[in-house]
């Protein structure tokens, strides 16, 4: 089955400063890669994801890039704010809907 | 997006006893799933629930420990059974309501404490 890896476990930046999360995936054949976003005592939030037939996509601050060569994706937050302090989970999904999930990274936000 | 809810929000139980979480959505949906959540770990698919028919089970996971239901395309429930203190978790169910099943909205959870 898929397996999916998260780099690094604990990232601590400056408010203000960019921070990117890096993820790979083993299966080949999967083609839709979400990230989550999860505040501690809440649900997980969907807050951006990309589908294998686009390289880059972009929302606001947030952006995920794509390398099926490579077989990794990565999330990207600029101008961090404390409210972006959170656990963020990265997944694939081989199209069959389930999604396989990395371990998670702590994101620390120091204002 | 989808309003999701779960009923409990978080329980108690004893070793032995099985409970049954609810999940109800204000919109009919494709596709439901289970997760679960240990502990500061991160999420693992029980299931899809599928309607109509029996859940799909992802590999360590078997139909007598964790029962799904799925009666109609806003519901679900699954039954963690014969508990012990391994399944405290959080359980969590998720819907897709696209036609094509990518997008995965996460309910709030139910929170299982086993003693």
């Amino acid at each position: 089955g898929e397996n999916v890896e998260q780099h690094p476990s604990t990232l601590s930046v400056q408010e203000g400063d960019s921070a990117v999360i890096k993820c790979t995936y083993s299966d080949s054949a999967s083609n839709y890669f979400p990230w989550y976003k999860q505040e501690l005592g809440k649900r997980p939030q969907l807050i951006i994801d990309i589908r294998s037939n686009v390289g880059e996509k972009k929302d606001q601050r947030i952006a995920v890039t794509l390398n099926k060569t490579a077989k990794h994706f990565s999330l990207h937050i600029t101008e961090t704010q404390p409210e972006d302090s959170a656990v963020y989970f990265c997944a694939a999904s081989n199209g069959n809907n389930r999604l396989a999930f990395g371990k998670g990274n702590q994101v620390v936000v120091i204002p | 997006s989808a309003v999701i809810s779960q009923k409990p929000s978080r329980d108690i139980c004893q070793r032995g006893t099985s409970l049954t979480i609810q999940c109800q959505v204000d919109s009919q949906v494709t596709m439901m799933f289970w997760y679960r959540q240990q502990p500061g770990q991160s999420l693992t698919l029980i299931a899809t629930a599928n309607q109509g028919s029996e859940a799909t089970y992802e590999s360590g996971f078997v139909i007598d420990k964790f029962p799904i239901s799925r009666p109609n395309l806003t519901f679900s429930t699954l039954t963690v059974s014969n508990m012990s203190p391994e399944d405290s978790s959080i359980y969590l169910c998720s819907v897709a309501p696209g036609l094509a099943g990518y997008e995965q909205y996460f309910g709030p959870g139910t929170r299982l404490t086993v003693t």
